[in-house]
């Protein structure tokens, strides 16, 4: 199986400050048809995950241009340009390129 | 509107059946492309990909779990279902269900909450 590192697995920031999280993959995340499948979810307290940016950079409708997304292969990163309070929770880079579809282990992102 | 809602027991006892449903609307599972996964997480886990079935029919399965898993769809397709075998307290956790139209997972179910005990 595939296996997303993500780091940090904890994120303290104050509200518009700039964040990244990486995300890095065992194995390239190039699918045959050409498309890498690394999307980027939030799960907020008591919440289901959400899309937030599909196929390394694809920014799902109606999530805020403040969430960016890039990498290739094996090296993902998600940028947030200026936190916000409803930014707060749990992110999770999956991949959808090999099957069984993978998880990372998760970015918690607090308030400092 | 694209809504997916999750049903299950609640609560089941070590060696039962676990079975799942799936109701959806706003979207034709018929319609090229798309898939409707199952996904669980363990309470302060992260998530794992369980199952899916595709708009044809077609289905995947996590090899870990393979040989305890069932997904199936009704004919209307409305509903997707997953059957878990000899379940036991490992998998207690919440279940979600989600569409994904090319592997983007855009909707995912409130989730339900499934509890293994004696």
């Amino acid at each position: 199986d595939v296996v997303l590192t993500q780091t940090p697995p904890t994120l303290s920031a104050t509200i518009g400050q700039s964040v990244s999280i990486s995300c890095r993959s065992s194995q390239s995340l190039l699918d045959s048809d050409g498309d890498t499948y690394l999307n980027w979810l939030l799960q907020r307290p008591g919440q289901s995950p959400q899309l937030l940016i599909y196929s390394v950079s694809n920014l799902e409708s109606g999530v805020p241009n403040r969430f960016s997304g890039s990498g290739s292969e094996t090296d993902f990163t998600l940028k947030i340009s200026g936190v916000e309070a409803e930014d707060l929770g749990v992110y999770y880079c999956m991949q959808a390129t090999h099957a069984p579809y993978t998880f990372g282990a998760g970015t918690k992102l607090e308030l400092k | 509107q694209v809504t997916l809602k999750e049903s299950g027991p609640g609560m089941l006892q070590p060696s039962k059946t676990l079975s799942l449903t799936c109701s959806f609307s706003g979207f034709s599972l018929s319609t090229s492309g798309m898939v409707v996964s199952w996904i669980r997480q363990p309470s302060g886990k992260s998530l794992e990909w369980l199952a899916a079935i595709d708009w044809d029919g077609d289905k995947y399965y996590n090899p870990s779990l393979k040989s305890r898993l069932t997904v199936s769809k009704d004919t209307s397709n409305t509903q997707v279902f997953l059957k878990i075998t000899s379940v036991d307290i490992a998998d207690t956790a919440t279940y979600y269900c989600a569409r994904s139209c090319y592997s983007d997972f855009d909707y995912w179910g409130q989730g339900v909450m499934v509890t293994v005990s004696s």
